[in-house]
Formats: C-alpha cells, sequence, structure tokens
C-alpha cells in the first residue's frame, strides 16, 4: 500500500522568494516515482517534477528542484524565484505497483 | 507533449439519470487508463484502473455497478455514472498511460457532474 502526506494545508511566499513544500510518503515498492503536480484554477493537472527512487541525485527542472531523502521516505519541492503564476495547488504523489497515489495537497499562495 | 481531452467539461443532470465520461487520448495509443475524483478542495482519489480489453479495477469503496468503466479501445475510456444521485456530483479526471513500462501519465482537463 502506497500513502502520501502533505502537512502543510496552505502556505504563502512573496514574490521572487523560495518556498518549500513538505511531503512524506510510505510504500512497500522497492521501485517506485514521486512527482509533484500543479493544479491551476483551471483544474487541469500539470506535471511539475519527477523522480525515480534509484536515483540519488534530486531531479531539477528550471526553478523546481526537489530534495529526496529516499531513507526519511521524505519528497520535499523547492519553489525559487517564485512568480505570480506559480500560485496553486500542489500535489505530491507517488507511483508504486501502478497507480499514482496523491497527497491532500497544499495550496500556495503568491504575495506580490 | 501528450494530450488527453475530456468529454463533457460540465454537464448537469437530473437524478435518476445516467451520465457518460469520455476520455480520448489524441496523439498516443494508451495500454492503460485511470479515473480520479477530486471533491471541492480536495486532493484527486483514483477510482479504478482500466486496461484496453479488460475489465476496470476498482478501488476499494467504489461501486463498480455505479461507475461503470469501459476502455473499448486504445485511445477511449468511458466513465458512466449510472442512476446518478446529488452525492455523486464532483470533478471527474481520466488519465492516460502510454504502455505498461511507461512512469508518464497524462491528465485530462476534468470534467464537473453535477446531479439536481
Amino acid at each position: 500500500a502506497q500513502t502520501v502526506t502533505q502537512s502543510q494545508p496552505e502556505m504563502s511566499v512573496q514574490e521572487a522568494e523560495t518556498v518549500t513544500l513538505s511531503c512524506t510518503y510510505d510504500t512497500s515498492e522497492s521501485d517506485y516515482y514521486l512527482f509533484w503536480y500543479k493544479q491551476p484554477p483551471s483544474r487541469q493537472m500539470i506535471l511539475v517534477i519527477r523522480q525515480e527512487a534509484y536515483k540519488q541525485q534530486n531531479a531539477t527542472e528550471n526553478r523546481f528542484s526537489v530534495n529526496f531523502q529516499k531513507a526519511a521516505k521524505s519528497f520535499s519541492l523547492k519553489i525559487s524565484d517564485s512568480q505570480l503564476g506559480d500560485a496553486a495547488m500542489y500535489f505530491c504523489a507517488s507511483r508504486g505497483d501502478d497507480k499514482i497515489i496523491f497527497g491532500k495537497g497544499t495550496r500556495l499562495h503568491i504575495l506580490p | 507533449g501528450a494530450v488527453v481531452s475530456q468529454h463533457p467539461s460540465r454537464v448537469i443532470c437530473k437524478s435518476g439519470t445516467s451520465v457518460k465520461i469520455e476520455c480520448r487520448s489524441l496523439d498516443f495509443q494508451a495500454t492503460t487508463m485511470f479515473w480520479y475524483r477530486q471533491f471541492p478542495k480536495k486532493s484527486l482519489m483514483l477510482m479504478a484502473t482500466s486496461n484496453e480489453g479488460s475489465k476496470a479495477t476498482y478501488e476499494q469503496g467504489v461501486e463498480k455497478d455505479k461507475f461503470l468503466i469501459n476502455h473499448a479501445s486504445l485511445t477511449l475510456s468511458t466513465l458512466t455514472v449510472t442512476s446518478a444521485h446529488p452525492e455523486d456530483s464532483s470533478f471527474y479526471i481520466c488519465s492516460a498511460r502510454r504502455s505498461l513500462v511507461s512512469n508518464e501519465q497524462f491528465f485530462g482537463p476534468g470534467t464537473r457532474l453535477t446531479v439536481l
């Protein structure tokens, strides 16, 4: 069974600043993937970043990077130089056996 | 990138009627499609997984007779909400995966169902 926990229902960050969203997970799979998805007001799910569990190097996509701590089962998302367009719900997710399971989400507000 | 469409984007129906939602992969063949349900300000809850040509696998607590899923082709899956009731009102999102070994999953834009 997989579980994904996001303990921050909401967060705010000043524009141009850096913010970190937390996520912990649990899985019995030895081979799995972790994701961060963004859901803007349009409700379209957008993949932000993906991490293969077997890779030790943290994934990076432009202003988005993760801190993957496998032993601690932690997978946080760092957004640098926050922009107004980053305002959205962010879901942490894991894929182990065959399906993607989502956390409850963190609503990110960007303060101008 | 891969595109997944859903139709309709919004539907309003009367209680007791059935509603069909279509999910199509537009530029790739999807061996597996997933259906999620999202309540307002909540997360996506996986309802079922369907593989082309076989019966869908439902998550615990999801009524298979209530939510009929058909994955008749590699580009189309349908979700039919039978005898809809107001508590079925929700946002339904489908997702498609290219192959059994692919870790990429593409999401449709969702369908908002309102049952009066």
